[in-house]
């Protein structure tokens, strides 16, 4: 079955440092890949996405993500966080075809440390 | 172009009664997709509906149902409201399958709480 793994739940990063969030994902055919921001109390922001292509993707805010296809990863990496990247970070894989839909990872959490 | 809104933002019911919950998608989008959110089982996938077809489906109880209109627009409902139903309902848009962009975009999301 389809799956999407961020194996950290948390990630406490100073302010200023660069940022790696990690997402592994199975799926049999090359997946659409998605990296969305979720505030508290908010819904999600697209950040970035992969089709195909260039598998170094740009997104907003300074964010981008590396599609690595021998490794199923879709890491998001920023080079220096700001206090206002605080926030839940979801990785989705959407499934095509007849079953159109995302399939979510758990998320995971970001902390910046002053 | 305006995002996709949601109403109500909040709501709170009791047990055992029904629910509507609206979205509106950005404009020329076609699908609609409804996801839960909760803390202990994350997000999923409830249904997707394009030009007012149910295309997919989720695994939750036949409680939970939806439609889209010609316009769109779509609401989903919950009836028999149980504890567990207490989440963050958030819709998506996007242009479509076969359109070559399955991005989605999500609106703020509609919080319900049943007591």
């Amino acid at each position: 079955a389809q799956s999407v793994t961020q194996p950290d739940i948390h990630i406490t990063v100073s302010e200023g440092a660069s940022l790696e969030l990690r997402c592994n994902y199975s799926y049999g055919a090359t997946p659409y890949l998605f990296w969305y921001v979720q505030s508290p109390g908010q819904g999600l922001q697209l950040l970035l996405k992969y089709f195909s292509g260039d598998t170094l993707v740009q997104g907003i805010k300074g964010f981008e993500a590396e599609f690595k296809r021998s490794q199923s990863s879709f890491n998001l990496r920023k080079p220096s966080v700001h206090w206002s990247d605080a926030a839940e970070y979801f990785c989705a894989v959407a499934l095509g075809g007849s079953n159109y839909q995302l399939i979510w990872g758990a998320g995971t959490k970001l902390i910046i440390k002053p | 172009k305006a995002g996709v809104t949601q109403t109500p933002r909040y709501l709170i019911k009791t047990r055992g009664q029904q629910v509507t919950l609206s979205c509106s998608p950005i404009s020329g989008h076609r699908s609609v997709s409804w996801y839960q959110q909760t803390p202990g089982q994350g997000l999923q996938f409830l249904f997707e509906y394009f030009s007012e077809t149910q295309r997919n489906k989720g695994n939750f109880p036949g409680r939970f149902s939806g439609r889209q209109f010609s316009n769109s627009r779509s609401e989903m409902n919950v009836s028999t409201l149980e504890l567990g139903d207490s989440a963050l309902y958030l819709c998506a848009s996007s242009l479509g399958f076969g359109t070559g962009s399955e991005t989605q975009y999500f609106g703020p999301g509609t919080r319900l709480l049943v007591l």
